[in-house]
């Protein structure tokens, strides 16, 4: 069964103050990982894929990298309005397996 | 281009009703995905259609259920409601061929659905 673990479940920062957040997966065979980020009340919005090991994506102040066991969210400087919860997900290889699994999420709060 | 769009964004029905929720891709996308989001469980699969046929389902019970219409817009059902189906439900576009491949999900904003 496929499992994703996120890591912290919540993460407080100060403004600029950099961090990492942390996906480990188990699946049978990666297809993809998935990061969204997801504001209160609203749908997860689509940030990054990532299909192999060594790959690594950028946008803004987030970088996103895989390894074959994990994925980490590093944050640059972060802002006030990066907070929010940021999801991990990984699809199987398998045909059929369409479905996203996700990890519970970590919280982040970026203070002024 | 328009995001995916879901009505109503907000439901308060009572135990043992039934109720339908709608989803509405982005265009062009022919894969539409169901979501069932908790603080206790977080998000969970529920099923995948494509071309108006269900290709993968979650396990979650015969009371939820869905289709497809040909304008790849898509519907859930759940009937007999629980207390526990309290949940924002979210519906998610991808865009596919048909074959094996995976793309990336694009969210709806969700419909809040409050059981009393």
């Amino acid at each position: 069964e496929d499992q994703v673990t996120q890591s912290p479940e919540a993460l407080r920062l100060q403004e600029g103050e950099s961090s990492s957040l942390n996906c480990s997966y188990t699946v049978s065979g990666l297809r993809g990982l998935f990061w969204y980020r997801q504001d209160p009340g609203k749908g997860p919005e689509f940030l990054f894929t990532l299909y192999s090991a060594g790959e690594e994506k950028e946008k803004e102040r987030l970088k996103a990298t895989l390894t074959k066991k994990e994925s980490f969210l590093h944050i640059t400087a972060p802002k006030p309005e990066d907070s929010a919860t940021y999801l991990c997900a990984v699809q199987a290889r398998y045909t059929g397996r369409r479905a996203l699994t996700f990890g519970s999420g970590t919280r982040l709060q970026v203070q002024p | 281009k328009a995001g995916v769009t879901q009505t109503p964004r907000y439901l308060i029905k009572t135990r043992g009703q039934q109720v339908t929720l709608s989803c509405s891709p982005i265009s062009g996308h022919r894969s539409v995905s169901w979501y069932q989001q908790t603080p206790g469980q977080g998000l969970q699969f529920l099923f995948e259609y494509f071309s108006e046929t269900q290709r993968n389902k979650g396990n979650f019970p015969g009371r939820f259920s869905g289709r497809q219409f040909s304008n790849s817009r898509s519907e859930m059902n759940v009937s007999t409601l629980e207390l526990g189906d309290s949940a924002l439900y979210l519906c998610a576009s991808s865009w596919s061929s048909g074959g094996a491949e995976f793309y990336e999900q694009y969210f709806g904003p969700g419909t809040r659905l409050t059981v009393t």
